[in-house]
């Protein structure tokens, strides 16, 4: 199936840093998604992107499909955005299935 | 609009027992699944539903089953609990077009422990 590698596994920032996470995916996908997991385990959907660039914010996303990569920015970092970031892409070629990477967690110092 | 609600919260079993993980959603979608996160680990698919009576296995379905008999519930059952089965467990939904098209809304979890 397909591999998802999410890097740095880790990362530790001062209040007002910027930042940015990676995912690399195996295989060719038509859809990419970006979640956060805060602290207390609630998962909330950041971006749908498939390709292109799209900004929320603080937070943009970046997903170049030919290469099979994705990037998360986060500028001006909070301590509200501590917590596990996920990526997620369809699966086989599926549009039921998603398949997470392992997370990178990120925690935001005051 | 409550989105997806779990029930229990938490949960310990003994190994053998069996037992039903609730999950509800009041956004009419017709897509829902249920997940496991392991320590370390993404979130894994174990089964998903499109629809009232269609249901099929994700990535991790062993030792779970489920059924869709209405359109807001979807439940996960655990026929004879096992310590590999010890997860977070989350139930999700989204539009009919399925979550890699539509976003995906996620119930708060059930911590399960096997012992």
């Amino acid at each position: 199936g397909i591999q998802v590698e999410q890097s740095p596994p880790d990362l530790i920032l001062q209040e007002g840093a910027n930042s940015t996470l990676r995912c690399n995916f195996s295989d060719s996908v038509n859809n990419l998604q970006w979640f956060h997991q805060n602290p207390w385990g609630q998962l909330i959907n950041l971006f749908y992107i498939p390709s292109g660039t799209k900004q929320n914010g603080r937070l943009s996303a970046t997903t170049v499909a030919t290469e099979r990569y994705s990037l998360l920015y986060i500028s001006s970092s909070q301590t509200t955005d501590s917590g596990v970031y996920f990526c997620a892409v369809n699966s086989g070629g599926s549009n039921y299935k998603l398949t997470f990477g392992k997370g990178t967690l990120l925690t935001v110092n005051p | 609009n409550a989105g997806v609600t779990q029930t229990p919260k938490f949960q310990v079993l003994k190994t053998g027992q069996s037992m039903t993980l609730q999950c509800a959603q009041d956004m009419n979608h017709e897509y829902m699944s249920w997940y496991r996160q392991d320590p370390g680990m993404g979130l894994r698919l174990i089964h998903y539903s499109v629809g009232a009576g269609i249901t099929d296995q994700g990535e991790v379905p062993n030792g779970y089953n489920v059924s869709r008999s209405t359109t807001e519930d979807f439940p996960l059952r655990l026929l004879s609990a096992a310590p590999s089965q010890t997860s977070v467990y989350f139930c999700a939904s989204s539009n009919h077009r399925g979550p890699t098209t539509d976003t995906q809304y996620f119930g708060p979890g059930t911590r399960l422990t096997v012992l």
